[in-house]
């Protein structure tokens, strides 16, 4: 059974920093890309950040260009996403979901996400 | 980036209608959509990809269809556990992008 676990969200002033955590199980975690979606409370779903399966290509979201980073771990199947200089707008449920490419890219499972608040 | 948009925003419909919800975007191309629906308090789940094959699991009473800049999901028949946000993705180009969300409950 393929699980995400996401971890590390919290509450952060603006300008801080977090880094979020996505556990993998049950699938091959090497060969799959991966993304984070985000979910602002009682909006809709955003595309946040890319990241191919091997590392060698990262895709980002223009808002988070420059602040976030998608990394990956494959040894230890996980998922990263450093995010600095977090602005109020930035507040949402973040989800890690594996993105198949074949035959064409779409998010077949999904995490049940982690909260970020960024106020003061 | 492309946009998506969706209509109706919301809609009410009986146990037993045929339900259809339109995604137009801003760019044609010409199969990379996908639709998810997601219940509150849940992650999104996927039903349809490349713009008309049913994921995994997904009963056969939804299906997809569309082309260039329109596209459509159409429930044949709603039942009570269909009533969820419905979302469509263009995953044509980066930046990936969403629809608003079309809110599906029942009569």
């Amino acid at each position: 059974e393929v699980q995400l676990v996401e971890s590390g969200g919290g509450l952060v002033q603006p300008g801080g920093s977090l880094r979020l955590s996505c556990a993998a199980s049950g699938f091959a975690f090497s060969t799959s890309w991966l993304t984070w979606v985000r979910q602002a409370p009682g909006k809709g779903l955003e595309w946040v950040a890319t990241i191919k399966s091997d590392g060698t290509e990262e895709y980002y979201l223009d808002s988070v260009r420059g602040r976030f980073t998608i990394s990956r771990d494959n040894a230890g199947d996980s998922l990263f996403l450093q995010m600095n200089s977090l602005r109020a707008e930035d507040t949402a449920i973040y989800r890690c979901a594996r993105q198949s490419v074949v035959p064409v890219d779409h998010f077949d499972h999904w995490g049940q996400g982690t909260m970020v608040t960024v106020s003061s | 980036a492309i946009q998506m948009t969706q209509s109706p925003s919301s809609l009410s419909a009986s146990v037993g209608d045929r339900v259809t919800i339109t995604c137009r975007s801003s760019h044609g191309f010409i199969n990379e959509l996908s639709w998810y629906h997601q219940k509150p308090g849940q992650a999104p789940k996927l039903l349809v990809y490349q713009v008309s094959t049913l994921h995994s699991g997904v009963p056969s009473r939804f299906s997809g269809s569309g082309s260039g800049t329109d596209f459509t999901l159409t429930i044949s028949s709603l039942q009570p556990e269909d009533c969820a946000t419905y979302y469509c993705l263009q995953d044509a180009q980066y930046p990936f992008t969403f629809g608003p969300g079309t809110k599906v409950e029942l009569k």
